[in-house]
Parts: C-alpha cells; sequence; structure tokens
C-alpha cells in the first residue's frame, strides 16, 4: 500500500516563527502537493511538484513556499507563521496526471497546526 | 469558472436508513469525478473514480453514479462505521489541479 508520511501530527507555532511540515511518501509518485484545509472552504491546494526541484503554485500561494529536493519528500515553508495560516495542513502524492486511473491522490494523515 | 458543489453539507441517518449524497460539478472536459471519504483528524480516503456518464462503482454499502452534470453516492443500509465526511473532486482537461467540494458530513446512528 502506498504510504504518504506527514512529520508531525500537532504542531503549535508562535507568529512570526519560521514553520517547516515535512512529508514524504514511499511509492515513488512523481507528483507531490499540499493542500490546506478548513471548515467550510474544503480543500485548497497551496503548491504541487511534478518532479524533483520543479514547483507550481496552486491557489492560495501567498505566504508559503516548498521545498523538493529528491524524489520522495516535498516540504511546506511558512517563512513567517501569521494566525490566519492556522488549518490542517494534508500532503498528498499520485503517479501521473496524464495516465487514467492514476489520478487518485494518496493523502497523509494530516497536521494540525496551530498558530499562537 | 470549473466549481463542485456538494449537498447536503450534513446528513443524519438511521442505522439502515438509505439516503443519497450530491456533487454537482461544472467544469469544461471532465477527466474525471472522485469520491473520497474522510475521518475526523484523518486524511481521505480514495472510493471510486468515474469517467463518463452512465458509470456506475460499487464498494459494499456504497454506490456511485455519474451524469452530465453531477454525482451521487447512494449508501444502502448504512451502518455507524460508515459515519464520516465524504468529499467529491473533479479533473479536468482545462488544468492539473483537482478541484474539492467541501464535502458531506454524515453520521449514522445505531
Amino acid at each position: 500500500d502506498v504510504k504518504v508520511t506527514q512529520s508531525s501530527r500537532y504542531l503549535v507555532k508562535r507568529t512570526g516563527e519560521k514553520v517547516f511540515l515535512e512529508c514524504v511518501q514511499d511509492m515513488d509518485h512523481e507528483n507531490m502537493f499540499w493542500y490546506r484545509q478548513d471548515p467550510g472552504l474544503g480543500l485548497r491546494l497551496i503548491y504541487f511538484s511534478y518532479d524533483v526541484k520543479m514547483k507550481e503554485k496552486g491557489d492560495i500561494p501567498e505566504g508559503y513556499s516548498v521545498s523538493r529536493e529528491k524524489k520522495e519528500r516535498f516540504s511546506l515553508i511558512l517563512e513567517s507563521a501569521s494566525t490566519n495560516q492556522t488549518s490542517m495542513y494534508l500532503c498528498a502524492s499520485n503517479p501521473s496526471l496524464d495516465r487514467v486511473g492514476d489520478e487518485k491522490l494518496f493523502f497523509g494523515s494530516g497536521t494540525q497546526l496551530s498558530v499562537l | 469558472e470549473d466549481q463542485v458543489t456538494q449537498s447536503p453539507e450534513a446528513l443524519r441517518l438511521q442505522e439502515g436508513e438509505s439516503s443519497s449524497l450530491n456533487c454537482s460539478y461544472t467544469v469544461s472536459g471532465l477527466r474525471g469525478l472522485f469520491w473520497y471519504r474522510q475521518d475526523p483528524g484523518k486524511g481521505p480516503e480514495f472510493l471510486f473514480t468515474l469517467y463518463s456518464a452512465g458509470e456506475e462503482k460499487e464498494k459494499e454499502r456504497l454506490k456511485a453514479t455519474l451524469t452530465k452534470k453531477e454525482s451521487f453516492l447512494h449508501i444502502t443500509a448504512p451502518k455507524p462505521e460508515d459515519s464520516a465526511t465524504y468529499l467529491c473532486a473533479v479533473a479536468s482537461y482545462n488544468t492539473d489541479k483537482l478541484i474539492f467540494g467541501t464535502g458531506t458530513r454524515l453520521q449514522v446512528f445505531p
């Protein structure tokens, strides 16, 4: 089974801190994604990556950056955390967006981040 | 603009009381429609992919159907363990990104 592992289940940070959220997948998937999930707003895409060192902005990239130095690892960085970044962060991966049947996402368990 | 709307927002059922969840979509060129289940405090888990109108998929008490404008997730004789939030998402040929609905929170009482 595909496993997507997020490094922290719960995280509490202070305003202005630099925050790193780590995600690792073990199935050699090409694509990795970072979403945030807020009540009433659903899942919103922050950034995604098609390949090592490649990154693309999603719908809400402001205040975030990402890093993909190795194929299996995709990091989300909050350069200066703010209270409006308190949210559930979900990492996901999939083999391909081009091959029919490969588009489904495999999600990690999420990181609940609280910024005080 | 591509859009996905799920209804109802919340649904309370008695065990054994069958019902349906709706996912309406507006997208230019549907590549696929996805259903996910999400338990509290966990990430979504894939259930089904539907690609064309008329297609149906089944898994245990769940059956997903697709028309040109909407998808239904039918739950037959639900059990308390079916309680979860059910998410719908669509992929179009216009974009590489999935568009998610806000989900239906289902509670099944014994």
